[in-house]
């Protein structure tokens, strides 16, 4: 059962453009969400997280929202970089983490 | 500041062997985890490691087994390795298991014929 959900396999965005990616969880009880980026032949590298008590985290270029109500959580990055494509993969801690199929975006120059 | 470490990078097993995978956490790290990530999928988790004690595990059969030494690395090890056993093998490390972000290795990419 898939408590972490990517519905979107893929996404292409111009240089310079926002790029949102979506992630849905199952679990209300999950109650901390982070953002790993993968390139290949690479381990996971720590994005940016966000705890339940809030609905916003920035750091620079990427911001999360997270939506309770919904279970839905998104990750922008404003601008894009041709340097951000890579797969994405969104992960919601319970008593371990759980890991959403991952987004493959790919920024156009 | 090495992060997490992880050997051997390539792995090829035959069916029935037996495999041991070796992770260092980053520095400052108690809390070791392992996953599983199969081709076009996110990483699965098999179990954690906090005080030298599996404290969660996932849906794996007991063929995967662990172990946290002391200095706080750890081993996966897996019996019996069957085909779909191929995958690459992430370690994971942070302090503690709260609510903190996991830095991950590289992975070990193990393939079974």
């Amino acid at each position: 059962d898939q408590q972490v959900k990517q519905n979107s396999p893929s996404l292409s965005v111009q240089e310079g453009r926002i790029s949102i990616l979506n992630c849905d969880y199952t679990n209300s009880m999950f109650d901390y969400f982070l953002w790993y980026k993968k390139y290949p032949a690479e381990g996971p590298t720590f994005l940016i997280s966000i705890s339940s008590i809030k609905d916003k985290n920035e750091d620079g270029r990427f911001t999360v929202f997270l939506n309770k109500s919904a279970k839905h959580l998104s990750l922008h990055i404003v601008p894009s970089q041709p340097g951000d494509s890579a797969v994405y993969f969104c992960a919601a801690n319970g008593n371990q983490f759980y890991f959403g199929t991952g987004t493959s975006l790919t920024v156009i120059p | 500041d090495a992060g997490v470490t992880q050997s051997p990078t390539h792995l090829i097993k035959t069916r029935g062997q037996q495999v041991t995978l070796r992770c260092s956490p980053k520095s400052g790290h108690d809390t070791v985890s392992w996953y599983q990530q199969a081709l076009g999928q996110g990483p699965q988790f098999i179990f954690q490691y906090y005080e030298e004690e599996e404290r969660q595990r996932g849906n794996f059969p007991d063929r995967f087994s662990g172990h946290q030494f002391p200095n706080y690395s750890s081993e996966l090890n897996v019996n019996a390795l069957l085909l779909g056993d191929s995958a690459l093998y992430l370690c994971a490390s942070r302090l503690g298991d709260m609510n903190t972000e996991a830095f991950f290795g590289q992975g070990t990419r193990l393939t079974v014929v």
